[in-house]
């Protein structure tokens, strides 16, 4: 157990469906992320959340849509998916800061991941 | 734009010492993890490195050279249960991660 949380573990679902991801975490941190990971290839960055606001979205398709209304809880709204996007959807946690102290590690914390299927 | 470089697959023996290697090229170079995978689990945090050198942990040690991109995770005293996927991830500014595609361990007896 890492102290991050994500529902449902498994999803399917058909490409007109409306869905959403969810993940809690319990350690007190500011900083939400999520991740994609498919086979072969590395994870990949989706949506960064420091304090509630979305700092970086990268490049990824308006069909996904995620949604932070606190500092514990994140979401991720998926609508109108492609079956290229059946992957392993992963949310992580961090502490933020900016203290420049390079010391710090800062390391995420991973939930164990929504495995989704679009058919 | 980033890049970072790791062997696919890479095979040892129970009781052994591995070494996998990580390359990057990457601007705003904040920090270098490293993180284990499972199949079908989430990844977990080994270590981390921002100045140049060796940090220990147990049968874990990481390296980093800074001037020459290069990093790597040591794995002593290898036990069945060392087999996983192990994860470079570089660090740009105070949070973001870019992660390299995994190194497959395989640890057979």
């Amino acid at each position: 157990e890492t102290g991050v949380t994500q529902t449902p573990r498994h999803l399917v679902m058909g490409m007109t469906n409306k869905k959403s991801l969810k993940c809690e975490q319990h350690l007190g941190h500011n900083a939400m992320y999520w991740y994609k990971q498919s086979a072969k290839k590395p994870l990949e960055l989706m949506f960064v959340y420091n304090f509630k606001e979305q700092t970086e979205n990268n490049s990824v398709p308006s069909r996904f849509s995620p949604e932070c209304p606190n500092s514990s809880h994140l979401f991720l709204h998926l609508h109108t998916l492609q079956p290229e996007d059946s992957a392993l959807y992963l949310c992580a946690s961090s502490l933020y800061r900016t203290s420049g102290d390079q010391r710090s590690d800062n390391e995420q914390f991973f939930g164990p991941g929504t495995r989704l299927t679009v058919l | 734009g980033q890049n970072i470089d790791q062997p696919t697959e890479m095979t040892a023996t129970e009781g052994a010492i591995v070494q996998i290697n990580c390359t990057y090229q990457t601007s705003g170079f904040n920090g270098l993890f490293w993180y284990q995978q499972h199949a079908g689990e989430a990844p977990t945090f080994l270590s981390y490195n921002v100045l140049d050198g060796l940090e220990e942990k147990g049968r874990f040690s990481s390296f980093l050279s800074r001037s020459k991109g290069y990093s790597y995770l040591l794995l002593k005293e290898l036990q069945m249960k060392d087999s996983a996927s192990y994860l470079c991830a570089v660090r740009r500014g105070y949070s973001t991660l870019t992660f390299g595609k995994g190194t497959m361990l395989l640890v057979s007896p």
